[in-house]
């Protein structure tokens, strides 16, 4: 699995969007981009994935850069609930593929 | 966290004692995978089962470590004679398939705090 790039911390306003960095300038054609979260003392909970085209379901969004090489994660109205580390997985779905947890990025979301 | 179910949440063993921590993955997911985090530290893999099959052991720990998944029942994490640095908590995940499919998302449990005094 390629590896990934994200800042170490990050802060936001309650209210206004967060938006997440990711770099995987070695992503592969088939490699999906995965993002999950982990408040503290929870299980990582999956957010959004995919693979070319930007996405976008009830939590966030995800956009993708035409050469895949790097992507945003967006919260459009962040809340003092989505304090957590971020986690940017590129990963292909298949056979024995597990997900690969780097450091992420731990988004403090402030009044 | 999609129906994934860890137990017990919180474990409290004595050093040489064995734990055993269980997970119910989400209905109709036939495949496993657990992880472990020590405290203050990221997630780090440790196995991958199919149903009566472990495919990828490679975070595994050698020794004292071991991981099943029958037919019937829950996987089961099994730490025998547990020391301090077993102390963390223990994350199960599962998914639908491992072959092919263009998702195929994995979702974790809530995981187990395993104490070892």
């Amino acid at each position: 699995d390629a590896k990934t790039t994200q800042p170490p911390s990050m802060d936001c306003a309650e209210g206004r969007a967060a938006n997440l960095p990711c770099n995987h300038s070695t992503i592969s054609g088939n490699e999906y981009v995965y993002w999950y979260r982990q408040i503290h003392s929870q299980g990582p909970q999956y957010i959004i994935h995919g693979l070319k085209n930007n996405e976008t379901n009830e939590m966030a969004s995800l956009i993708i850069t035409e050469d895949r090489k790097s992507s945003t994660l967006i919260l459009p109205h962040a809340t003092l609930r989505d304090t957590a580390v971020y986690y940017c997985i590129v990963r292909v779905p298949g056979t024995a593929s597990k997900l690969t947890f780097g450091t992420g990025t731990r988004l403090q979301v402030t009044l | 966290n999609a129906g994934v179910m860890q137990n017990p949440r919180h474990l409290v063993r004595r050093r040489g004692q064995e734990a055993r921590l269980r997970c119910s993955p989400v209905k109709g997911h036939s495949h496993v995978y657990w992880y472990r985090q020590l405290p203050e530290e990221g997630l780090k893999f440790m196995v991958y089962l199919q149903k009566e099959n472990i495919i990828d052991e490679s975070g595994m720990p050698k020794e004292r470590f071991s991981a099943e998944f029958p037919k019937e029942g829950p996987s089961i994490l099994r730490i025998q004679q547990v020391v301090r640095g077993d102390s963390a908590a223990y994350f199960c995940a599962s998914s639908l398939s491992g072959t092919g499919d263009s998702g195929n998302t994995i979702y974790f449990g809530e995981g187990s705090w395993l104490t070892v005094v």
